[in-house]
C-alpha cells in the first residue's frame, strides 16, 4: 500500500513556523518521500523530497523520522501565500505512478 | 521558459462529444503524466508515458486515450464525453521517474464540464 496519511486541515498564524505531519508506516527502504503543494486554481508545485536524511531548500525543510515511518514538512515562517493544500507522496517501485491523497489544507491567518 | 502548457483552459462539452486536451512541455522531459482532480479530492493518474512511443495506464484510464508521438507533446483524448468526466485535468512532466532527483512539473490545468 503506497498511501500516506495526513491531517485534513491545519491552521497557522502568519510569521509562525508550521509543521505538517505525514505518516507512511509501510514505507520500504528505497521509497522516497516527496511533498507538493497546490495553490487555489493552480497545478501542484514541487516543494521538497528526501530519502533518509533531513533536507532543506529555499521553500521548506523536511524532517524524516529515524525509522522513516513518518515525516514532517516545516515551513519556517508561514505567509498568507503559503495557504494551500500540501500533499505528502511516497514514491514506490519504479516511481512511474505517483499517488496523490487528499492532502492537508493549510490555512494561514494574520 | 514556458514549462508545461495546457490548452484549452476551460471547455464545456455535451454528452457524447469528443475532444482532445493538449499538453506540451519544452524541458525535454522523458516522463509525462495526465491526472484528473475532482472537487475536494486529490489527483488521480489517468495515463503516463516514459518516452516517445510508450504509454501506459494509470489508476483511472477508462474513457480516455493518449498518444506520445514526440517528446514534447502528450495529448489526452476523450471519445464519448460523459458527466463523470467533469473534472480538472492536469498534465505533468519529469526528467525521469519520481524516485530520482527529478520533481514533477505541472501545467495549470484544463477545467472540463460535461453536460
Amino acid at each position: 500500500d503506497a498511501k500516506t496519511t495526513q491531517p485534513n486541515s491545519m491552521e497557522s498564524n502568519e510569521e509562525e513556523p508550521v509543521h505538517l505531519p505525514c505518516n507512511h508506516s509501510t514505507i520500504s527502504g528505497t521509497d522516497y518521500i516527496h511533498w507538493y503543494r497546490q495553490l487555489p486554481s493552480q497545478g501542484p508545485e514541487y516543494v521538497i523530497h528526501g530519502l533518509t536524511s533531513n533536507v532543506n531548500n529555499r521553500m521548506a525543510s523536511l524532517a524524516i523520522a529515524e525509522d522513516r515511518k513518518s515525516s514532517t514538512l516545516i515551513l519556517h515562517r508561514a505567509t498568507l501565500r503559503d495557504a494551500a493544500v500540501y500533499y505528502c507522496i511516497r514514491i514506490t517501485g519504479g516511481g512511474n505512478k505517483l499517488t496523490f491523497g487528499t492532502g492537508t489544507q493549510l490555512k494561514v491567518e494574520l | 521558459n514556458a514549462g508545461v502548457t495546457q490548452t484549452p483552459k476551460f471547455r464545456i462539452l455535451k454528452i457524447g462529444q469528443s475532444m482532445t486536451l493538449q499538453c506540451t512541455q519544452d524541458m525535454n522531459h522523458n516522463y509525462m503524466y495526465w491526472y484528473r482532480q475532482d472537487p475536494g479530492m486529490g489527483l488521480k493518474l489517468i495515463y503516463y508515458s516514459v518516452g516517445a512511443g510508450i504509454t501506459d495506464k494509470g489508476e483511472v484510464p477508462n474513457g480516455y486515450n493518449v498518444s506520445r508521438s514526440t517528446t514534447e507533446d502528450f495529448p489526452l483524448r476523450l471519445e464519448l464525453a460523459a458527466p463523470s468526466q467533469t473534472s480538472v485535468y492536469f498534465c505533468a512532466s519529469s526528467l525521469s521517474a519520481g524516485y530520482h532527483n527529478s520533481p514533477l512539473h505541472f501545467g495549470n490545468g484544463t477545467r472540463l464540464t460535461v453536460t
